[in-house]
């Protein structure tokens, strides 16, 4: 079945720098959802790409759909404390909803 | 006014126990899920009903058992709990079973000793 490979699995960075997370299929994705899981919380969806090569940017966070649509990525601008938490990207099918989740990358933010 | 709610928030039990988890949804959505997400955060699909009909049946041992009594409902029954099935287990609903943001609740933390 389809499978996303989501890296880095993990990422301490200091406050103020910036943060990319990235996704990567071997097949065409139809589209890409990302969603946030604050420490001890539940996924939160962030947004959704649909088109090839979209770029949608949420104030410091900025997403992007390959061109190919096999790709995705999330880049953070100047991190926050308030950053922290693992970040999902998530392939879903068009028929049943059914989301299959990347491994998750997880931020640390040091102030 | 929660959005997907999920009772209980943790459950500790003892192996082979018979055990029950409950989720509501007051949005209104056709469509609601069941994930398991594992000590490594892994998030796996588990179920999946839309009005009341399951869609979604992923490769779950057959201990595990969805209902859904109309759809604002979702509960998960699981027979003879095995150490293994000590996850966090996430409901959530979305407006219908096409590619939707999902809305999730906050968890029910799962430990079998």
């Amino acid at each position: 079945g389809q499978q996303v490979m989501q890296i880095p699995q993990y990422q301490h960075v200091q406050e103020g720098e910036d943060f990319t997370t990235y996704c990567n299929s071997s097949t065409t994705l139809s589209n890409i959802q990302w969603y946030k899981q604050r420490p001890g919380g539940h996924p939160v969806f962030l947004i959704q790409l649909v088109k090839s090569g979209e770029v949608k940017k949420q104030k410091r966070l900025t997403f992007q759909f390959g061109e190919a649509k096999k790709n995705s990525s999330l880049h953070i601008t100047a991190t926050q404390t308030t950053d922290v938490g693992t970040y999902f990207c998530a392939l879903s099918s068009s028929n049943t909803g059914k989301l299959i989740f990347g491994q998750g990358t997880t931020l640390q933010v040091k102030p | 006014d929660t959005a997907v709610s999920q009772t209980p928030k943790y459950l500790v039990t003892q192996m082979g126990n018979d055990k029950s988890i409950k989720c509501e949804q007051n949005l209104g959505h056709d469509t609601m899920y069941w994930y398991k997400q594992d000590s490594k955060k892994f998030l796996k699909i588990m179920f999946s009903y839309n009005n009341k009909e399951l869609i979604i049946n992923e490769t779950v041992p057959n201990r595990f058992s969805p209902k859904s009594p109309d759809k604002a409902h979702l509960n998960l029954h699981i027979n003879s709990l095995e150490l293994g099935d000590s996850a966090v287990y996430f409901c959530a609903s979305s407006h219908d079973h096409r590619a939707y943001e999902q809305y999730f609740g906050p968890g029910t933390r799962l430990t079998v000793t």
